[in-house]
């Protein structure tokens, strides 16, 4: 069975541009959840989707926004960007959003 | 008080030891709980999860989960180098958010 797979794995982008990430989750899961790393915060959590619907919101700005698609993919975008929004973005896939989750390679993102 | 707690460590063990790994939570209705692995400049690697109170055995890895405490460990025999990591502990309320911990950094000396 293939893993989950985000796209693109590394970006550079000045500040005030957005930006858009790409997840595929295992095939059969539903649930996407999509979190930020940073060495200083560790692995935070931005949002939680389920059939195409966000159950779950973490507590960053406005700026972060998700959305799934009825396939399961998932997509996130962050507008504006900011020098402190360099970090490594991960999604993870699972059947419940409860249960077991796997985690895509990442994507880095760095903000000049 | 964070809600997952670990010690950032670092843990150094040597070859061949038991690495013990802790970690306690504080949401007491919590249900779901889980180890993973992850290596420098990778994505973080599901080891085990446990869900009931007791061990849970999976190869050199085994799980310990005391909801009474809110604690969880996991413990790894016969330490080998390539087990050289931070082991993240997460843990699930019940919601739709798992909260991770900080993670303890995990050295293995050959």
């Amino acid at each position: 069975k293939a893993g989950v797979t985000q796209t693109p794995r590394y970006l550079i982008k000045t500040r005030g541009q957005q930006v858009t990430l790409s997840c595929s989750p295992i095939s059969g899961h539903r649930s996407v959840s999509w979190y930020q790393q940073t060495p200083g915060q560790g692995l935070q959590f931005l949002f939680e989707y389920f059939s195409e619907t966000q159950r779950n919101k973490g507590n960053f700005p406005g700026r972060f926004s998700g959305r799934q698609f009825s396939n399961s993919r998932s997509e996130m975008n962050v507008s504006t960007l900011e020098l402190g929004d360099s970090a490594l973005y991960l999604c993870a896939s699972s059947v419940s959003g409860r249960d077991e989750q796997y985690f895509g390679p990442g994507t880095r993102l760095t903000v000049t | 008080q964070k809600e997952v707690e670990q010690n950032s460590g670092p843990l150094s063990v040597p070859e061949g030891a038991i690495a013990s790994l802790n970690c306690t939570y504080s949401d007491r209705v919590s249900q779901s709980f889980f180890w993973y692995r992850q290596y420098s400049g990778k994505s973080p690697e599901l080891i085990m999860s446990i869900y009931s109170n007791g061990d849970k055995e999976d190869g050199r890895f085994t799980a310990q989960l005391n909801k009474a405490s809110q604690y969880v460990s996991l413990l790894i025999r016969d330490s080998q180098p390539s087990d050289s990591a931070t082991y993240l502990c997460a843990v699930n309320p019940g919601g739709f958010k798992t909260i991770f911990g900080a993670g303890t950094r995990l050295f293995v000396k050959a």
